[in-house]
Parts: C-alpha cells; sequence; structure tokens
C-alpha cells in the first residue's frame, strides 16, 4: 500500500515550457486535490476532483490543467511554465466525508 | 472567496511552555480540519472537527471548533521538541474543497 505517489520529487523548467506532474494512489479514494505551497502562504488549492471524469478550479487555477480519467490517477499539468509558477506541489487524496486528506511527499518545481 | 486566517505566524517557546495557534474563516465551515507538517515534509492530518462547539483531545492537543463554526484552536500542553513543525488549519465548506490557514510555524527549544 504506496499511499499517495507523486513524480517527479524535483524538476527545473525553463519559462515557457510545460510538462506533467504525475499523481497516484492506490487507496480507492474519490477525492483527490492539488496544492502549491509557497513560503509564507501556507497552502492553496489549484484543481480538485470528486471523482473519475469531474474536475474543478480552487483558488489558483490559471496556468494548469487537471483530468481525472480513472480513480488511481490525478496527473496536474503545466502549460506554459512562468518563475511565479516556482513552488512546491502536494497532490491529497481522501475519502468523501469527513475524512482527512492524505498527501504525497510533493514535488519541488523551479521554473528559471 | 472563502479566507480562513491562522495566528500567529510564528511561536518560539521553551520545552515545557503551553502553545495556542487560532483559526478564523471568513465563512460557515462543515468542518475543519488539522495537519502538521515537519520541516521538509508534508502535511500530515491530525483531526477533523464536524460539531458546533465540539472539543477533541489527543494526548497533549486540545482541538476546539467555535459555537458559529468560523473559527477554531489548537492547544499543546507542555511542548516538547517532538512538536516542532507547522500547524495548518484547513476549512471545508463541502466536498473536500479545503482551504488551508497560512499554518503556524511552532519552535521548541529544550
Amino acid at each position: 500500500n504506496a499511499g499517495v505517489t507523486q513524480t517527479p520529487k524535483f524538476q527545473v523548467l525553463k519559462t515557457g515550457q510545460s510538462m506533467t506532474l504525475q499523481c497516484a494512489q492506490d487507496m480507492n479514494h474519490e477525492y483527490m486535490s492539488w496544492y502549491r505551497q509557497d513560503p509564507g502562504m501556507g497552502l492553496r488549492l489549484i484543481h480538485y476532483s470528486v471523482g473519475a471524469g469531474i474536475t474543478d478550479q480552487g483558488e489558483v487555477p490559471n496556468g494548469y490543467n487537471v483530468s481525472r480519467s480513472t480513480t488511481e490517477d490525478f496527473p496536474l499539468r503545466l502549460l506554459s511554465a512562468a518563475p511565479s509558477q516556482t513552488s512546491v506541489y502536494f497532490c491529497a487524496s481522501s475519502y468523501p466525508g469527513h475524512y482527512g486528506y492524505t498527501f504525497g511527499s510533493g514535488t519541488r518545481l523551479t521554473v528559471v | 472567496g472563502q479566507q480562513v486566517m491562522q495566528i500567529p505566524q510564528y511561536q518560539h517557546v521553551q520545552e515545557g511552555e503551553d502553545f495556542t495557534t487560532y483559526c478564523n474563516s471568513s465563512t460557515t465551515l462543515s468542518n475543519i480540519q488539522w495537519y502538521k507538517q515537519r520541516p521538509g515534509g508534508h502535511p500530515v492530518f491530525l483531526i477533523q472537527l464536524v460539531k458546533s462547539g465540539e472539543v477533541k483531545k489527543q494526548k497533549r492537543l486540545t482541538f476546539q471548533f467555535g459555537e458559529a463554526k468560523k473559527n477554531s484552536s489548537l492547544h499543546i500542553t507542555a511542548t516538547q521538541t517532538t512538536d516542532v513543525g507547522t500547524y495548518f488549519c484547513a476549512g471545508n465548506t463541502g466536498f473536500q474543497k479545503l482551504v488551508f490557514g497560512t499554518g503556524t510555524r511552532l519552535l521548541v527549544s529544550p
């Protein structure tokens, strides 16, 4: 039981490049979310999903796309990387209802 | 949009002292969750409060949810060096769309 797995752990991108951050969970959780964490700003919700085929925007969705074709996977795509997207990205999953989120170990992204 | 404010931003205590962090939401919450993040780590779920006025305890940690379901607090009695980290509250208005507070960073000196 691996929990929430995020890949890669570290990534350096050039401005304008695109990439996909992978997130997979093996707990059959219906809810999945992407957060970014910047110093002094806590965790901000980018996109979230309440089940396969259903996604919605969070607080800071601009510049990011998501899809949820299976229960297990919830990839986050950066369309055209900008230095402002330098951050630590966390994926999290949960059962519906009153349950806490299980977080992955994060992806540290630097855009130069 | 919904905002969740958390104070203080930072607190440095001596081991054995108590610690409290406060969380306030701009909107009424269906529940509130608390997480702990160790330096360099990821957030780890501690507890969830659902009912108005609810109080829950986990060993030296006491969590409260306000009567209006818009505020919450976490109190640690007799801090230990293992309590070091950042404590986040996260407000849930439904469907697990959690909005996190900015966190309180706790440093404990032996």
